[in-house]
């Protein structure tokens, strides 16, 4: 059964904590991506990697980071620095310069 | 500065009715623009792509129309059904990836309600 999955689905975290998202896929795409969305907005881009050990900033970067150490995974690590990063986090992955992205399911970070 | 508009307010239509979503923009010109549908709580879902050079594009009861003069893509649902509800997304491929790949801008999103 292919898709992109992504855990956990809900997720909380104490103030000054490091926190890290899991985003996978079995599609064999290249190009994985990480969103942010609050209430009202739409998806603002934090990262993205188009191949393995490699990737680039989006609009938001600031207080996130990521690797891509294997075709199948893109792990985002909510840092300390990101100053309000209670959010609905989405990922999305797809072939190198295909029109179409495939979302997973979102995880749901709340900041205690 | 760049932007992409879609309607804050939900859109109340009665069922049966044909359902019509706007996507402006300004300061783009895109090769292409898409449309995704996400429900409360999970991830979009695409729809449909439509291209620079294509004034129309359907799928069974969907319909989209990019009028790269006006800068305006309008999306149709037709006969539309209670399992309609949920948020349309456009989202418009501005370049500006390495090596020229795709990376999406997305609107905020309009929230479609179909009333039985």
């Amino acid at each position: 059964d292919g898709g992109i999955t992504q855990s956990p689905k809900y997720l909380f975290r104490k103030e000054g904590q490091n926190v890290t998202l899991s985003c996978e896929q079995n599609l064999n795409h290249d190009a994985m991506y990480w969103y942010r969305q609050d209430p009202g907005q739409g998806l603002r881009l934090i990262y993205y990697s188009q191949i393995v050990n490699d990737f680039q900033k989006g609009d938001i970067a600031e207080g996130y980071s990521v690797s891509r150490e294997k075709k199948e995974s893109f792990p985002l690590t909510v840092t300390s620095a990101q100053k309000n990063p209670t959010a609905f986090y989405l990922c999305a992955s797809s072939t190198f310069n295909s029109d179409t992205q495939y979302f997973g399911p979102g995880t749901r970070l709340t900041v205690l | 500065s760049q932007k992409i508009e879609q309607n804050s307010e939900a859109l109340n239509i009665q069922e049966g009715k044909t359902a019509t979503l706007t996507c402006n923009y300004t300061n783009y010109s895109p090769a292409y623009l898409q449309w995704y549908r996400q429900d409360p709580g999970r991830g979009p879902v695409f729809l449909l792509l439509i291209r620079e050079n294509e004034k129309e594009k359907r799928k069974e009861r969907l319909k989209v129309t990019f009028d790269t003069t006006l800068k305006q893509s309008l999306f149709h649902i037709t006969a539309s059904q209670p399992a309609d509800s949920a948020t349309y997304l456009c989202a418009l491929d501005i370049g500006g990836g390495s090596g020229g790949s795709y990376i999406p801008t997305f609107g905020r999103g309009t929230s479609l309600i179909v009333h039985p």
